[in-house]
């Protein structure tokens, strides 16, 4: 069975600020990891996915995020936030192609002026 | 760019009522699912489909729930007798599922509001 974990439900943080959003999963098996964002109304777009290779992987919107396979983490960074990146965030696994996903919790992004 | 369309946006129900949520998933796809997001939780997949046939189903999908492609392009998700515990917003979504053994990524349609009063 797979879980996600996203530690922080919501993070408040200012306008062109840095921002880290933290996702751990547990698995039995190889994971694909993916992060998707909802915005006000919205369904679920992805911003970038890990299923194999480097372990650094770039998105859309500036987004990044890494996989540690040690720590079993993909946390989501982005050096500079727009208030246009106020959504919700959700960290998501799979374990093959045509599998479900399993979602985290969400966390909720406030940029502030 | 193609996307994953969803019909009704909302939908208001009397407990008892049969639903029928649609979806038109992106038309070269060959997997298709159904997720639900209850106010304040998690979403949770509901249900996979590839082949004309359900390939994958969770413990939230009982008897009340059935799946169709009735046709070449429409998804549908039914609930025989709807439970005030079905209100969620319900998701479609639909992949090219392998690709080299690879997973594709799943493409969300923006939701169903179901509420059942």
């Amino acid at each position: 069975a797979q879980s996600v974990t996203q530690l922080d439900s919501q993070v408040p943080v200012f306008e062109e600020a840095p921002v880290e959003l933290r996702c751990n999963y547990s698995s039995s098996v190889s994971v694909y990891l993916f992060w998707y964002v909802q915005y006000p109304n919205q369904g679920l777009q992805l911003l970038l996915k890990y299923l194999s290779g480097s372990t650094l992987v770039k998105g859309i919107n500036g987004f990044e995020a890494e996989f540690n396979k040690s720590q079993t983490s993909f946390h989501l960074r982005k050096p500079s936030v727009h208030i246009s990146d106020t959504a919700e965030y959700f960290c998501a696994v799979s374990g093959a192609a045509g599998n479900k996903l399993t979602f985290g919790g969400g966390t909720r992004v406030l940029v502030k002026p | 760019e193609p996307e994953v369309t969803q019909t009704p946006s909302h939908q208001v129900t009397q407990m008892g009522q049969e639903v029928i949520l649609r979806c038109v998933p992106i038309s070269n796809h060959l997997y298709f699912y159904w997720y639900r997001q209850i106010l304040g939780q998690k979403v949770e997949f509901l249900v996979s489909f590839y082949n004309n046939e359900i390939s994958e189903k969770s413990e939230i999908f009982d008897d009340q729930f059935s799946v169709e492609r009735p046709d070449g392009s429409n998804f549908t998700l039914k609930i025989r007798s709807t439970k005030l515990e079905d209100s969620a917003m319900y998701f479609c979504a639909s992949s090219d599922g392998l690709a080299g053994g690879v997973q594709e990524t799943q493409y969300f349609g923006p939701g169903t509001r179901l509420l059942v009063l």
